[in-house]
């Protein structure tokens, strides 16, 4: 594998199911970012981690919580959540502190909530 | 706050034929500024970006991209596209390489 790879590709669940989405980057970096991109809606930044620790959350609802045990692997926990949460989420990473430092996208994950 | 604005939600263009994809940005300091493109059922790949230096700046696919503070702009540019360009273009501002803020988007449509 290289690059950011991302799984599942496609998820479909309901209101009351918990599910994980999964990010691993290949690139030796070490922070890694979760984005979410809806329809009509500029991409939105949603968590930032540098070194395994979050150093940015951009107000998001407690439903998505966020897991980074190593600075390869980045989770994104879900559960109850709405309708209008269905949309891409993106997980990049980058080698963070670097000059010329360039967020890597992975090809992302496609939710449907129903 | 940064913001981003693409004005131009679709654009349509002959293959062969030069382009422009306008972005405006808001933001206090000098930015650093991207353009990536994303084509369907993918994620972002980085065309190009600017940190400081020379601006204008040249990326990958034969796409370059020109700051100009005075307008607060950074449009990209091709001079001749090919039928493998349409996709969907981003452009993004930071007052860091982490925290970006992304325009809305202009999707490119290539006749042919």
């Amino acid at each position: 594998e290289t690059g950011v790879t991302q799984t599942p590709r496609h998820l479909v669940m309901g209101m009351t199911n918990k599910k994980s989405l999964k990010c691993e980057q290949h690139l030796g970096h070490n922070a890694m970012y979760w984005y979410k991109q809806s329809a009509k809606k500029p991409l939105e930044l949603m968590f930032v981690y540098n070194f395994k620790e979050q150093t940015e959350n951009n107000s998001v609802p407690s439903r998505f919580s966020p897991e980074c045990p190593n600075s390869s692997h980045l989770f994104l926990h879900l559960h109850t959540l709405q309708p209008e949460d269905s949309a891409l989420y993106l997980c990049a990473s980058s080698q963070a502190n670097d000059w010329g430092e360039t967020q890597y996208f992975g090809p992302g994950t496609r939710l449907l909530v129903l | 706050a940064q913001s981003v604005t693409q004005p131009d939600i679709h654009i349509t263009v002959s293959e062969g034929a030069s382009l422009e994809l306008r972005c405006n940005y808001s933001y206090g300091a000098t930015p650093y500024l991207f353009w990536y493109v994303q084509s369907p059922g993918q994620g972002l790949q980085l065309l190009l970006k600017y940190f400081s230096g020379d601006t204008l700046v040249q990326g990958i696919k034969g796409f370059e991209a020109e700051f100009k503070r005075s307008q607060s702009s950074f449009n990209l540019r091709k001079p001749s596209v090919h039928w493998s360009d349409a996709a969907e273009y981003f452009c993004a501002v930071g007052e860091g390489a982490q925290k970006l803020v992304f325009g809305q988007g202009t999707r490119l449509t290539i006749n042919p």
